[in-house]
């Protein structure tokens, strides 16, 4: 285990379900992240939050939508999703800047919309 | 913002060989340059960093070399064993930025 996380490991949801990935980080840091792995692209950075503020929100759609009710936990919300969704999502947590300083991945989410 | 772009795309060497893998980026702010291993199934797990200071850092058959000037950076391991094949991300940030990772390397080591 990295100190980093995540559940459920593996999720299949329909178009109309709602489900909720959940992310535990103890390590100490107040900065954490969710990412997105799509086949064949680059890490999508979908959210970020310092201190339970959410600092980004790359223009990620409204049917995925996030939640940091303390600087340990971060969750992300899911419904209504497309095909288009499926992928590997991680969460991440770093200490905060002002250095840049490693961030720490958990083992994902993989996610299958039918 | 910052680019990064990372060649090649695949990588298939021979157990006992060396793998080099290369990284550029495009903003001459960044002064963190991070390497992922992802193995199947898992998150990437951070394997080794250097930062802009430093021109070359080593840990065991690990290596990664820093060119400021040409703003590219490389991940050279030695003596590759079957454990190393996975898929390899570079990333790039600085002070107040958030991570650009490389688009990934999959490496396979033949036995």
């Amino acid at each position: 285990e990295t100190g980093v996380t995540q559940t459920p490991r593996h999720l299949v949801m329909g178009m109309t379900n709602k489900k909720s990935l959940k992310c535990e980080q103890h390590l100490g840091h107040n900065a954490m992240y969710w990412y997105k792995q799509s086949a064949k692209k680059p890490l999508e950075l979908m959210f970020v939050y310092n201190f339970k503020e959410q600092t980004e929100n790359n223009s990620v759609p409204s049917r995925s939508s996030p939640e940091c009710p303390n600087s340990s936990h971060l969750f992300l919300h899911l419904h209504t999703l497309q095909p288009e969704d499926s992928a590997l999502y991680l969460c991440a947590s770093s200490q905060d800047p002002p250095d840049p300083e490693k961030l720490f991945f958990g083992s994902g989410t993989q996610l299958s919309v039918l | 913002g910052e680019n990064v772009e990372q060649h090649p795309s695949t990588l298939s060497v021979q157990e006992g060989d060396s793998a080099v893998i290369k990284c550029t980026y495009s903003d001459s702010a960044s002064n963190y340059f991070p390497w992922y291993k992802q193995e199947l199934g898992k998150g990437p797990q951070l394997i080794i960093d250097i930062r802009s200071n430093v021109g070359e850092k080593k840990d065991q058959r690990i290596a990664v070399t820093l060119n400021k000037t040409a703003k590219h950076f490389s991940l050279h391991i030695t003596e590759t064993q079957p454990e190393d094949s996975a898929v390899y991300f570079c990333a790039a940030n600085s002070y107040g930025q958030n991570f650009v990772f490389g688009p990934g390397t999959r490496l396979s080591v033949l036995p």
